[in-house]
């Protein structure tokens, strides 16, 4: 039980373009998702928290109209990177929270040419 | 602000030898200490974990204690399989929220 999956695990796109990655949770459902990303041989690091029919919480130097989140059902909070740039490629991992622990997604690779 | 320090790899080990992947942590107050792995395309899936000073986490062979005095939470297993192959990161926070991690560690045992 408490299986998180996102889609897809790995998208290409090119710069100007936005790309949504999508986290779900499918045996559960999360009020609380949190999205995060990671860069090569770095922590990963909390961009936002995504509550379940409000406004996310972003992290300190995070661009909200940047890095668009929407968590319209219990089971599905999405991430819209827009107006990609090669230095936003990185691995985005979400996690949702049940019974106040965080289960994570397996990541999505993004890479921006 | 929180951060956590562990060990950096890869770290290559062969099957039946002794694991030590240290991790230190620097915090206000006194956070809960988590050990995660990552297996290949999966998820982080909480390994072990201690909610106070002198507390000792253990999980399928590996244990990390709680060490207030010296800020540290070192993962340890007495003798690895080739099934332990994975990243491992060490985590603190407030509960399970609002966790800060380290860079992780790539352990592969090799046969």
């Amino acid at each position: 039980g408490a299986v998180v999956s996102q889609h897809p695990s790995w998208v290409i796109c090119k710069s100007g373009t936005s790309v949504k990655i999508e986290c779900r949770s499918l045996d559960f459902q999360a009020t609380t998702m949190f999205w995060y990303r990671q860069f090569p041989k770095q922590s990963l690091m909390l961009m936002a928290t995504s509550n379940e029919g409000s406004k996310a919480t972003y992290e300190q130097g995070v661009e909200k109209d940047k890095f668009l989140i929407n968590h319209a059902s219990l089971t599905l909070s999405t991430l819209t990177v827009t107006s990609a740039h090669p230095e936003d490629s990185s691995f985005y991992i979400c996690s949702a929270d049940l019974d106040w622990k965080q289960f994570f997604g397996p990541g999505t690779r993004l890479t921006v040419l | 602000g929180n951060s956590v320090t562990q060990m950096e790899g890869p770290v290559t080990l062969s099957e039946e030898a002794f694991l030590t992947i240290n991790c230190t942590y620097t915090a206000t107050g006194y956070p809960s200490l988590f050990w995660y792995v990552q297996y290949p395309g999966e998820g982080l899936q909480l390994l072990l974990k201690a909610t106070k000073a002198d507390d000792k986490g253990s999980n399928k062979g590996f244990e990390a204690t709680y060490r207030k005095e010296t800020t540290s939470f070192h993962l340890e297993k007495g003798s690895v399989q080739v099934s332990d192959s994975a990243v491992y990161f060490c985590g603190s926070g407030a509960g399970s929220y609002q966790l800060t991690f380290g860079k992780g560690t790539k352990l592969s045992v090799i046969p």
